[in-house]
């Protein structure tokens, strides 16, 4: 599987737009862009996944650049509860396809 | 829908013994389930892939004989750690993919295993 880097944390007033980045340069023409989250001592929860073209769901938003090799998770209206590390993970969409989690961003919202 | 629980949610145990975790697909069936192991402040490694009925495919450096994995019904896999010790205490989390219409895994909530 593709590696993925993101920055190591980030903050991010509430109310305000979270813009989490994403790099995947090696990404293959079948891999998906997923997008996790793990709030303190809790399984990770999915948010959004894509392949090519943008998606929007009622979490977040997934841009993906043309050439695929970046992507950014935006979630409109931070909260409070938002805080979390958030991962990004190139991966199949087999039911055996594995998920290889990397260190994520880790981000703080504020008051 | 696409729910996966876990059980216990916390354990403590004596070191020597033997523990397990369930993990539970309640809404759908779960044609591959995966394992995790947390450690404090670290990401999520995977453990091993287990498909229903047949054996579980061990990541390198992961001891088959100390973690067992049976996965016999496409909604039930557990996870028992053999003679535990204070170097097994972890996060240990299951997923699982299945018929939910979509790629990706649904997680359990976790498992804090504490070996004293």
């Amino acid at each position: 599987d593709a590696k993925t880097t993101q920055p190591t944390s980030m903050d991010c007033a509430e109310g305000r737009a979270a813009n989490l980045p994403c790099n995947h340069s090696t990404i293959s023409g079948n891999e998906y862009v997923y997008w996790y989250r793990q709030i303190h001592s809790q399984g990770p929860q999915y948010i959004i996944h894509g392949l090519k073209n943008n998606e929007t769901n009622e979490m977040a938003s997934l841009i993906i650049t043309e050439d695929r090799k970046s992507s950014t998770l935006i979630l409109p209206h931070a909260t409070l509860r938002d805080t979390a590390v958030y991962y990004c993970i190139v991966s199949g969409t087999g039911t055996a396809s594995k998920l290889t989690f990397g260190t994520g961003t880790r981000l703080q919202v504020t008051l | 829908g696409a729910v996966v629980s876990q059980h216990p949610s916390r354990v403590i145990c004596k070191s020597g013994t033997s523990v397990k975790i369930e993990c539970r697909s309640l809404d759908f069936q779960a044609t591959t389930m995966f394992w995790y192991r947390q450690f404090p402040k670290k990401s999520l490694m995977l453990m091993a892939t287990s498909n229903e009925g047949s054996k579980a495919t061990y990541e390198q450096g992961v001891e088959k004989d100390k973690f067992l994995i049976n996965h016999a019904s496409l909604t039930l896999s557990t996870l028992t750690v053999t003679s535990a010790h204070p170097e097994d205490s972890s996060f240990y989390i299951c997923s699982a993919t299945g018929t939910s219409g979509r790629g990706g895994q649904f997680f359990g909530p976790g498992t804090r295993l504490t070996v004293l």
